[in-house]
């Protein structure tokens, strides 16, 4: 059972208009939310992150956008770059117990930005 | 500041044999964790350690194990290797066990043959 899903493989933006990627969660009992970047060849990046307190958080050209009730997050990215194309991971997390806790990602989203 | 090392970078092997592979965190990191990536399945939480001590696993087969040192370095274990087993291999690590942000490392590509 995936808890975390993005059901998009792939989406296509052209240069300076706005890439929407959407995650859609099943465990309500996940209390922070994140997305990574990952380009070929290496390791995921930490883009930006989301507390379940809120529902926005904002760096840069990056925003994050939360609806708990609809247990869907989205990310924002304005204006889009060529050098925003990558694939994009959501992930979950909840206190596993003891202070410990695990990540829980979707599969990807690969955003390609056409100049 | 160094980021998160893993070794090695590629290996291929068989069926049945075994593999370990390392990680080697942020200085003053304690907790690592391991991921495992296909194109498939996405990537799938393997186990966390902290200051020598697993304190979360994945629903993976008791053939996947790791530890971590006093260092805070980790290795993973994979025994009896199945053509199933070939995906990337990616080390995280945190300051503290319960942090949200992970420092991903490069990862270890297996092929099993």
């Amino acid at each position: 059972d995936q808890q975390v899903k993005q059901n998009s493989p792939s989406l296509s933006v052209q240069e300076g208009r706005i890439s929407i990627l959407n995650c859609d969660y099943t465990n309500s009992m996940f209390d922070y939310f994140l997305w990574y970047k990952k380009y070929p060849a290496e390791g995921p990046t930490f883009l930006i992150s989301i507390s379940s307190i809120k529902d926005k958080n904002e760096d840069g050209r990056f925003t994050v956008f939360l609806n708990k009730s609809a247990k869907h997050l989205s990310l924002h990215i304005v204006p889009s770059q060529p050098g925003d194309s990558a694939v994009y991971f959501c992930a979950a997390s909840v206190n596993s117990g003891a202070g410990s806790y695990q990540l829980t990602f979707g599969k990807g989203t690969k955003l390609s930005v056409i100049p | 500041k160094a980021g998160v090392t893993q070794t090695p970078r590629y290996l291929i092997k068989t069926r049945g044999q075994q593999v370990t592979l390392s990680c080697s965190p942020i200085s003053g990191h304690r907790s690592v964790s391991w991921y495992q990536q296909t194109p498939g399945q996405g990537l799938q939480f393997l186990f966390e350690y902290f200051s020598e001590t697993q304190r979360n696993k994945g629903n993976f087969p008791g053939r996947f194990s790791g530890r971590q040192f006093s260092n805070s370095r980790s290795e993973m274990n994979v025994s009896t290797l199945e053509l199933g087993d070939s995906a990337l291999y990616l080390c995280a690590s945190s300051l503290r066990s319960g942090a949200g942000e992970l420092f991903f490392g490069e990862g270890s590509r297996l092929t099993v043959l």
